[in-house]
C-alpha cells in the first residue's frame, strides 16, 4: 500500500547505545521530516530534507544523525542514546506547491524509551 | 524563533455541543496554516489555510485565517465522541517547516 512507514513501532533501549529509527514513503515526495513529540511541546523538528543528499537542521537536532541516500528513505540515528530522548517520534513527507508545499502526512510513530 | 500557541490546552465537552478552538502564531516567512487531528496515532491533515477571511469547510468542521490577527479558529459544530482527540495547529515557514502548538485535547463526553 502507498503511504508512509515508521519502524520499529516501539523500541526499549539503554543510555549510551546507538539506535536507528527507519522511515520509507512510496509516494516519491520530495520532503520528508522528523518530528519528536513530548507532552509540554508538541511536535518539534529534528531535521528535514528537500531532497536526497540535502538534509536541515530543524529546531532541536543535537544528539541525532540523518542520512537521505534515496529519495524514499529517510533513516534517523541517535548516536549515543540519552534520557532525555524517550519519546515518541514521527515522520512525514511532503510534495513541493507552487506557494507552499502539500500538507505533510505522518507516519504512525515510533516510541522509544531510553533506560 | 517562530511560536504557536494554543487554546485553550484542553475542554471537555457534551456530545451536540459547538466548539471553538484557537492559534495564534509569531513567525517569521508565514505561508500558511494548517490543522491537524490526532487520535491514538499520526496526526491526520484537516485543512490548510493561506488566505485570509476565507472559510474552509469539511462536514461539521470549518475553520478561518485572520492575517492581520495573526490566529486561526477551528470550530466543530454538533460534536461527537468520535471527535475526541488533540488538535494540533501549525504554521508553514519558508524552507516548508512546521511549527507546531502544543494541541489542544478535546473530549466529548456522550
Amino acid at each position: 500500500d502507498a503511504g508512509i512507514t515508521q519502524s520499529p513501532r516501539y523500541k526499549i533501549t539503554e543510555t549510551g547505545r546507538q539506535v536507528t529509527l527507519m522511515c520509507h514513503q512510496t509516494w516519491s515526495h520530495s520532503y520528508m521530516f522528523w518530528y519528536r513529540q513530548d507532552l509540554g511541546h508538541g511536535l518539534r523538528l529534528i531535521y528535514y530534507s528537500a531532497a536526497a543528499d540535502i538534509t536541515d537542521k530543524g529546531e532541536v537536532p543535537d544528539g541525532y544523525v540523518v542520512s537521505r541516500s534515496k529519495t524514499e528513505n529517510f533513516p534517523l540515528t541517535l548516536e549515543s542514546a540519552t534520557r532525555s530522548q524517550t519519546s515518541v517520534y514521527f515522520c512525514a513527507s511532503s510534495e513541493i506547491g507552487t506557494y507552499s508545499n502539500q500538507p505533510q502526512h505522518f507516519g504512525d510513530g515510533t516510541r522509544l524509551s531510553i533506560l | 524563533e517562530d511560536k504557536v500557541v494554543q487554546s485553550p490546552l484542553s475542554l471537555v465537552v457534551h456530545e451536540g455541543d459547538t466548539v471553538t478552538l484557537n492559534c495564534s502564531y509569531e513567525v517569521t516567512n508565514f505561508r500558511s496554516l494548517l490543522w491537524y487531528k490526532q487520535e491514538k496515532k499520526a496526526p491526520t491533515f484537516l485543512f490548510m489555510l493561506t488566505s485570509s477571511g476565507i472559510e474552509k469547510k469539511s462536514g461539521r468542521l470549518s475553520s478561518i485565517l485572520d492575517k492581520k490577527e495573526l490566529s486561526s479558529i477551528l470550530n466543530i459544530t454538533a460534536t461527537q465522541t468520535g471527535d475526541s482527540a488533540i488538535y494540533l495547529c501549525a504554521v508553514e515557514t519558508s524552507g516548508s517547516r512546521l511549527t507546531f502548538g502544543e494541541g489542544t485535547q478535546l473530549t466529548v463526553n456522550p
